[in-house]
């Protein structure tokens, strides 16, 4: 099981620019959460995500980001006309389809810097 | 609201003493208390975890303690090594929100030699 895999790992992107970020699930794994974390604080949850489902979206900016887990594929979190408040590390976490689902997983991150 | 304290935001201890961490939660019907760990740019690990069926869990130098009726849960590390440097994370999930995890801020624990 290679765990929940994100890329990039880190990613550079000019203001305005767009921003894209995969996270692939655990085997096993059909709820994916997105979650970012400014530097030297804690993990903001965004949003949370089944198959072809968002199942709560409480914690997204309403304008520029959006996030979507197709059917086949792995989850994007993307971020348009991105601005320099957009650096920060982005993790991805999932939990198993089948029992446990409370206990998430989380991916090594996406280190987003915006210059 | 949904709401996860947590305390202290910082914390150094020396090595070989122990170090507790506490949090508290705003939900009476959350029922499971994960705590994770992230090492300086690494990906939050989770290290233990408790249910609200219980009111305490051991793991090696570990444990974790719930007090429902306070609505308090404790982490406990014992015998402190350097390798237990990192930040600390607590959390607590809402079932009435398809078991949305809520963390806390974070504690930064210091080994001291």
């Amino acid at each position: 099981n290679a765990g929940v895999m994100q890329n990039p790992r880190h990613l550079v992107r000019r203001r305005g620019q767009e921003a894209r970020l995969r996270c692939s699930p655990m085997k096993g794994h059909s709820h994916v959460y997105w979650y970012r974390q400014l530097p030297e604080e804690g993990l903001k949850f965004m949003v949370y995500l089944q198959k072809e489902n968002i199942i709560d979206e409480s914690g997204m900016p309403k304008e520029r980001f959006s996030a979507e887990f197709p059917k086949e594929g792995p989850s994007i979190l993307r971020i348009q006309q991105v601005v320099r408040g957009d650096s920060a590390a982005y993790f991805c976490a999932s939990s198993p389809t089948q029992g446990g689902r409370e206990t998430q997983y989380f991916g090594p991150g996406t280190r987003l810097l915006v210059l | 609201g949904e709401n996860v304290e947590q305390h202290p935001s910082t914390l150094s201890v020396q090595e070989g003493d122990s170090a507790v961490i506490k949090c508290t939660y705003s939900d009476s019907a959350s029922n499971y208390f994960p705590w994770y760990k992230q090492e300086l740019g690494k990906r939050p690990q989770l290290i233990i975890d408790i249910r609200s069926n219980v009111g305490e869990k051991k793991d090696q130098r570990i444990a974790v303690t719930l007090n429902k009726t306070a609505k308090h849960f404790s982490l406990h590390i014992t015998e402190t090594q350097p390798e237990d440097s990192a930040v600390y994370f607590c959390a607590a999930t809402y079932p009435n929100r398809d078991d949305k995890i809520i963390f806390g801020k974070g504690t930064r624990l210091h080994i001291l030699p």
